[in-house]
């Protein structure tokens, strides 16, 4: 299934690097988003982007910095990381933000 | 109190059981739900929607009780590939994920 995919699968860098996840969905949808998943925690929901537009920002700190340049295309820019950063991170895509969700297989990250 | 709740399990049964996962939700104005299955170390992929009605596909059966703000999710005749995580999801204009529930169906 390649509708969503992610690079890298997995990701480990040191808190002083700079970094980037990229997202690409090709399934013609409109909007994307960014989840984290951290062991035994539900999903959490990071930022919403529709038709290129950021649409939610959940309270996400500041090191975390997504990137929409088109509709296929989703990024989200890592610097200065702490260790309690370290998840899984999720891309997902859908037609609009109320339709069923498609999700990428995720970055595995970890943060030194 | 958490917007979605599922008890985390695991849940063990052998083949061939029949096992049943609740979900609570906070919000009683919300309108949809979904169950979602996560395969270990994989991504989340639809299971099925949750109608008022309740609706079933195949060995799966998922209903909605408005009144006590939970959904149910049924699994009958249970097989090995069922193993996984269930995730219960309230959708409120954007998605509300539970914690998931841990299924382990042993031969």
């Amino acid at each position: 299934e390649t509708g969503v995919t992610q690079t890298p699968r997995h990701l480990v860098m040191g808190m002083t690097n700079k970094k980037s996840l990229k997202c690409e969905q090709h399934l013609g949808h409109n909007a994307m988003y960014w989840y984290k998943q951290s062991a035994k925690k539900p999903l959490e929901l990071m930022f919403v982007y529709n038709f290129k537009e950021q649409t939610e920002n959940n309270s996400v700190p500041s090191r975390f910095s997504p990137e929409c340049p088109n509709s296929s295309h989703l990024f989200l820019h890592l610097h200065t990381l702490q260790p309690e950063d370290s998840a899984l991170y999720l891309c997902a895509s859908s037609q609009d933000t109320q339709e069923t969700q498609y999700f990428g297989p995720g970055t595995r990250l970890l943060v030194l | 109190r958490k917007e979605v709740e599922q008890d985390p399990g695991p849940f063990n049964v052998p083949e061939g059981a029949t096992v049943a996962f609740n979900c609570t939700y906070s919000n009683s104005a919300s309108q949809s739900f979904f169950w979602y299955r996560q395969d270990c170390r994989k991504e989340p992929k639809l299971l099925m929607s949750v109608y008022s009605s309740g609706n079933e596909d195949g060995r799966f059966t998922a209903q909605l009780n408005r009144a006590s703000q939970y959904i149910s999710l049924l699994i009958r005749d249970s097989k090995l590939s069922d193993s996984a995580t269930y995730l219960c999801v309230e959708e409120r204009g954007k998605l509300i994920f539970g914690q998931g529930t841990e299924l382990s169906v042993k031969p």
